[in-house]
């Protein structure tokens, strides 16, 4: 079985100060590793997926994230915090089961970002 | 925009009534998901669609029942529910069942029951 472990739930962050958002996985394969954020009463958008090419991944709106194996983490960065970053980010592993695509997600944190 | 498309946004609805839930989407997916996201919670699957087929219930009460018409068109069928499934309903899609491919959300159905 797999799980995810997002080690914060709530960072607060100064506007233009660097964001590092911390996950950690378990699986026992080859995983697929996702990060989505939802804002408020809003569905969750994809920020970037590894899925076994590159291990640095670059994410939309300046995210990127590294999957770093010896370490099992997918920690999520950005250099320069905006306004508009604050909201839930999730962290997800990809399991595929017998009947399809089931993720499994972290709780989640809170991304507070303060003028 | 999201490219899922749910409705309505938001439904109240009493103990005894009869409701529905759309989801469409137009990208060309062929696996269609529900979701229950409880507030301050991640999602929780529910179903699973696969080539209108379904393929995963995580042991969902009877009240909900999922329906697939076509491949753009997912409903989620509601009946005698709870105070407790007073939810946010999030429905997905993905190109297929590849544990690779991401899924993407609909803004969601916010349901209250009262």
């Amino acid at each position: 079985a797999q799980s995810v472990t997002q080690l914060d739930s709530h960072v607060s962050v100064s506007e233009g100060t660097p964001v590092l958002l911390r996950c950690n996985y378990s699986s026992s394969y080859s995983p697929s590793l996702f990060w989505y954020v939802q804002h408020p009463n809003k569905g969750l958008q994809l920020l970037l997926k590894y899925t076994s090419a590159a291990t640095l991944v670059k994410g939309i709106n300046g995210f990127e994230a590294e999957f770093k194996k010896s370490e099992t983490s997918f920690h999520l960065t950005k250099p320069s915090a905006h306004m508009s970053d604050a909201a839930e980010y999730f962290c997800v592993v990809s399991e595929l089961t017998g009947g399809g695509n089931k993720l499994t997600f972290g709780t989640g944190t809170q991304l507070k970002v303060e003028l | 925009d999201t490219e899922v498309t749910q409705t309505p946004k938001h439904l109240v609805m009493g103990m005894t009534n009869k409701k529905s839930l759309k989801c469409e989407q137009h990208m060309g997916h062929r696996a269609m998901y529900w979701y229950k996201q409880k507030a301050k919670k991640p999602p929780e699957l529910m179903f699973v669609y696969s080539y209108e087929k379904l393929s995963i219930n995580e042991s969902v009460p009877s009240r909900f029942s999922p329906e697939c018409p076509n491949s753009s068109l997912l409903n989620l069928h509601l009946h005698a529910l709870q105070p407790e499934d007073s939810a946010l309903y999030l429905c997905a899609s993905s190109q297929g069942l590849e544990y690779n491919q991401p899924q993407h959300f609909g803004d969601g159905t916010r349901l209250s029951i009262l």
